[in-house]
């Protein structure tokens, strides 16, 4: 039974088009994030919500936008796709929020854009 | 947030010991030090973490040097499986977010 589930695993699209990614948790976890890793495998956190609630949200261009409908999800919707978005993206979960509490990762969704 | 230096690779042989070592010269006095891995292909797992003392969990073992200034993350049998990239964080309890550097890819031989 995953813990922490991502689809797709794999979406090619156009540039300029709108795509969603979805991410569900059934570890009853407070907190979920957003990560990418791009093509130098260089991860970066991007988004984290706790309790429903955006907690962080680095820099990202407004282009892409979580949403949190529950505590046990949290999609990433990326409208007006471009070439530099290119990357995976990974959704994680912990029991709350800070570090000292154990992260749990998906498997991963590897955009590419075309 | 602290940096961290890691070798960019190491080898090992399977069922051999492996240290992994970590500097991160400037943490502070708060920020507990967490090992993450990433296995070809999946998303970063957790293997441990701690503040001052030694740790050891099912996974490995982990050392803090007593000034805190470099820590070792220790894999008492390697197996094939533990090939990936291993990633020392430094971070506050209280933080919310985990900062990935470059780690370091371990190759484990038959």
């Amino acid at each position: 039974d995953t813990a922490v589930s991502q689809t797709p695993k794999y979406l090619v699209t156009q540039m300029g088009n709108d795509k969603s990614i979805k991410c569900e948790q059934n570890l009853g976890h407070d907190t979920m994030y957003w990560y990418k890793q791009d093509s130098k495998k260089f991860l970066k956190i991007m988004f984290s919500y706790n309790n429903k609630e955006l907690i962080i949200n680095e820099t990202v261009p407004n282009r892409f936008s979580p949403k949190s409908p529950d505590k046990a999800h949290l999609n990433l919707h990326i409208n007006s796709l471009e070439l530099g978005d290119s990357a995976v993206y990974f959704c994680a979960s912990s029991l709350y929020r800070g570090l000292n509490t154990e992260a749990f990762f998906g498997q991963g969704t590897r955009l590419t854009v075309v | 947030d602290a940096k961290t230096t890691q070798p960019n690779s190491m080898e090992s042989n399977e069922e051999e010991p492996v240290h992994l070592p970590c500097n991160h010269s400037t943490i502070s006095g708060t920020d507990y030090i967490h090992w993450y891995r990433q296995l070809p292909s999946q998303g970063p797992e957790y293997v441990i973490h701690g503040l001052t003392s030694n740790v050891n969990n099912r996974m490995a073992s982990l050392a803090i040097a007593e000034d805190r200034k470099s820590s070792t993350l220790i894999l008492h049998r390697a197996t094939l499986r533990d090939a990936a990239v291993y990633y020392c964080i430094p971070g506050a309890y209280n933080t919310d977010k985990l900062i990935f550097g470059t780690g370091t890819r371990l190759q484990v031989f038959p």
